[in-house]
């Protein structure tokens, strides 16, 4: 069982360099979402899709971009890499949002140099 | 400013005792969830409580959702070093944005 697949697992950038960071699914579901995770403030969410073609904001979504071709995938995008994007980022995805369970990819960590 | 605060941040016990970490809002969810996070993974659910006043119980944890649906609690009787972890609550508003807590840190000593 597959579940949430994130990639790459660690990567570092320089400032100003753009990156994606991959996310897929196998388990059919519509809602997916980034977050990104720092010491002392726990998951805050980027960007979320509540299906292909849909996608929206989330509480820190300045820096990042998305999009929403295929149900399975969820790529998020940094188009200028910066210090403050250092972070742990994680997928996720549910059959909803507020009611089912969010299965979370390993993460993905990020330095920005 | 976090929607949601934990407290305490970090918690150290001994194998054998008991503990409550606490989730607090001044908002209104729908349902609140609990994620334990152990290092270089995912959250993983434990919980969700949708109702004001729910008790859920999952062997020794029990869970509680508020009255006002406004907090929550986590207490977890006999602590064992394979509860340590970050434990994480989450929780859903009008909409599809889902908000997590600040974490709380467990460790427990054998």
């Amino acid at each position: 069982n597959a579940g949430v697949t994130q990639t790459p697992k660690f990567q570092v950038l320089k400032t100003g360099q753009s990156m994606t960071l991959q996310c897929a699914q196998d388990m059919n579901h519509e809602y997916m979402s980034w977050y990104r995770q720092d010491p002392g403030m726990g998951l805050r969410l980027i960007h979320y899709s509540v299906g292909a073609g849909i996608t929206d904001q989330g509480e820190v979504p300045n820096g990042y971009n998305v999009s929403r071709s295929t149900t399975e995938d969820f790529p998020l995008r940094l188009l200028s890499a910066a210090p403050s994007q250092t972070s742990v980022y994680f997928c996720a995805s549910s059959l909803h949002p507020r009611r089912d369970i969010q299965y979370f990819g390993a993460g993905t960590r990020l330095s920005v140099l | 400013t976090q929607l949601l605060e934990q407290s305490p941040q970090f918690l150290s016990i001994q194998e054998g005792e008991n503990l409550t970490v606490y989730c607090n809002s001044s908002s209104v969810f729908s349902s609140l969830q609990w994620y334990r996070q152990e290092p270089g993974e995912g959250p993983v659910l434990l919980v969700t409580v949708v109702t004001g006043g729910e008790v859920k119980k999952l062997k020794r944890l029990t869970f509680q959702f508020g009255d006002a649906r406004k907090d929550s609690s986590l207490h977890i009787t006999a602590a064992q070093p394979g509860d340590t972890g970050l434990y994480l609550c989450a929780g859903g508003r009008t909409g599809n944005q889902f908000y997590f807590g600040t974490g709380t840190s467990l460790t427990v000593i054998p």
